[in-house]
């Protein structure tokens, strides 16, 4: 089985940038697609990227997400930050024998 | 629009049992998995299990299997996670979420339910 390992939170101020990082413990992150949810406080998740990079429809551009196979690792990027962005952040991504497997979840505070 | 629309929230007793659902509208409920997601109180979220409401082929997570049964009733487009004997650590929110297959992305989600366990 394998994980994928989260910063347990991040912080940053309105109008700059942040990155949140997904790190898979065994097997290349570039082999299955990462998805990306976010979770505000009491309300169910909901995703904001999905299949590495792609934006559900209503998801604003200043959100995005890569991969990084050199250090075997999923980014979400979100720029010019509002406060409406504080939330739980989680990636999610599978292999032929985990069908699903989430990160921790990172909270991500706009100061 | 496509909805998942979930029961109630539940109070139980340990070793009672409970089932709660999950009923999907605005597309064809047979065409798609359903999956049980688990958030414990102030923790992250746990896949607990899929089902594919077409021909029933469920997928349970290691640390779900026996613990819990996952179903579904095509003719009234629901889905149900059931247990039997309720613990205290079964305290949680649940929610339901649509996959176009077992491994994909959950592109929407139901409202959740708290399921809590106290004696």
């Amino acid at each position: 089985n394998f994980m994928l390992t989260q910063p347990h939170s991040v912080s940053e101020s309105p109008g700059k940038t942040v990155t949140i990082s997904c790190t898979r413990s065994s097997g290349s992150i570039a082999s299955n697609y990462v998805q990306w949810y976010q979770q505000r406080p009491g309300s169910a998740p909901t995703t904001v990227i999905y299949e590495d990079k792609q934006r559900p429809s209503g998801v604003p551009d200043r959100f995005s997400g890569s991969i990084d196979s050199s250090s075997n690792s999923a980014s979400l990027t979100i720029s010019g930050l509002k406060t409406e962005d504080e939330a739980d952040y989680y990636c999610q991504s599978y292999d032929g024998n985990n069908p699903v497997v989430f990160g921790g979840g990172t909270k991500l505070t706009v100061l | 629009e496509v909805q998942l629309v979930q029961s109630g929230a539940e109070v139980k007793k340990p070793g009672e049992s409970l089932k709660i659902s999950c009923k999907g509208s605005g597309y064809i409920f047979t065409n798609y998995w359903i999956a049980w997601v688990r958030q414990m109180p102030g923790k992250g979220l746990e896949w607990m299990g899929s089902i594919y409401p077409g021909d029933s082929d469920t997928r349970y997570s290691p640390s779900f299997q026996g613990q819990v049964t996952i179903s579904a009733d095509k003719s009234i487009s629901t889905a149900y996670l059931q247990w039997s004997s309720l613990k205290a650590s079964d305290t949680a929110f649940y929610y339901c979420a649509r996959q176009l297959m077992v491994t994909t992305n959950f592109d929407y989600w139901g409202q959740g339910t708290l399921v809590t366990v106290s004696s």
